[in-house]
């Protein structure tokens, strides 16, 4: 069955980096575009970037192009976010999802929780 | 960007009774990529609904989605106690996905 579990998430300080990462199985994980969404607390639901299942097809959302970093290898079944210069408006459950049928997204990790605070 | 608006806010009703969920978009939206996810306390959203009106594996029949161009609906026919979530539309277009804001239906 498919699995996807997300970790890397903790407390880091305003301006500091993090570097999530999620560990797919249970499908084909190369032949499948990637997305991360997030979640603040008590908020909806944001996309913030995916990636093709060969790598070379990428988007950020606004509020995290230029700071934000999508990756994948194929060869271990991994999708990555570095994230740097991260801001208190980052604070947020991030998720990673498999894109599914018709642009939608048919299986989710668990999340994992980032907190930038001082 | 396509701004997605989900009415109403909080939708008050009590088991048996038919919930109707609105999804309204800035502009028009391929029906081919309009989903619903349902979402629970301290989980992962869970995929209810692609392509407007398609059920996704598993999804009881007492779900079903309908709509075009801009305007989008989520119908549970029965509610069961178990349905009682937020819901979210989501659509994808020029590159993006963007989300609705969220309904929370809640038991009256």
């Amino acid at each position: 069955q498919v699995q996807l579990v997300e970790s890397g998430g903790g407390l880091v300080k305003p301006g500091g980096s993090l570097r999530l990462s999620c560990a797919a199985s249970g499908f084909t994980f190369s032949d499948y575009y990637m997305i991360w969404i997030r979640q603040a607390p008590g908020k909806g639901l944001e996309s913030v970037s995916y990636i093709s299942g060969s790598g070379t097809t990428i988007y950020y959302g606004d509020s995290v192009k230029g700071r934000f970093t999508i990756s994948r290898d194929n060869a271990k079944n991994s999708l990555y976010l570095q994230m740097n210069s991260l801001k208190a408006e980052d604070t947020a459950v991030y998720y990673c999802a498999k894109r599914g049928p018709q642009r939608s997204f048919d299986y989710w990790g668990q999340g994992t929780l980032v907190t930038v605070s001082s | 960007e396509i701004v997605l608006t989900q009415s109403p806010g909080t939708l008050s009703l009590s088991p048996g009774e038919r919930a109707t969920l609105s999804c309204r978009a800035s502009q028009s939206v391929s029906s081919s990529y309009l989903a619903w996810f349902q979402q629970k306390p301290g989980q992962a959203p869970r995929l209810l609904i692609y392509g407007a009106s398609s059920r996704a594996t598993g999804i009881p029949d007492r779900f079903s989605g309908s709509g075009s161009g801009t305007d989008f609906t989520l119908t549970i026919s029965r509610l069961e106690p178990e349905d009682f979530a937020v819901y979210y539309c989501q659509q994808y277009g020029s590159s993006l996905y963007s989300f609705g804001q969220g309904t929370k239906l809640e038991i009256k």
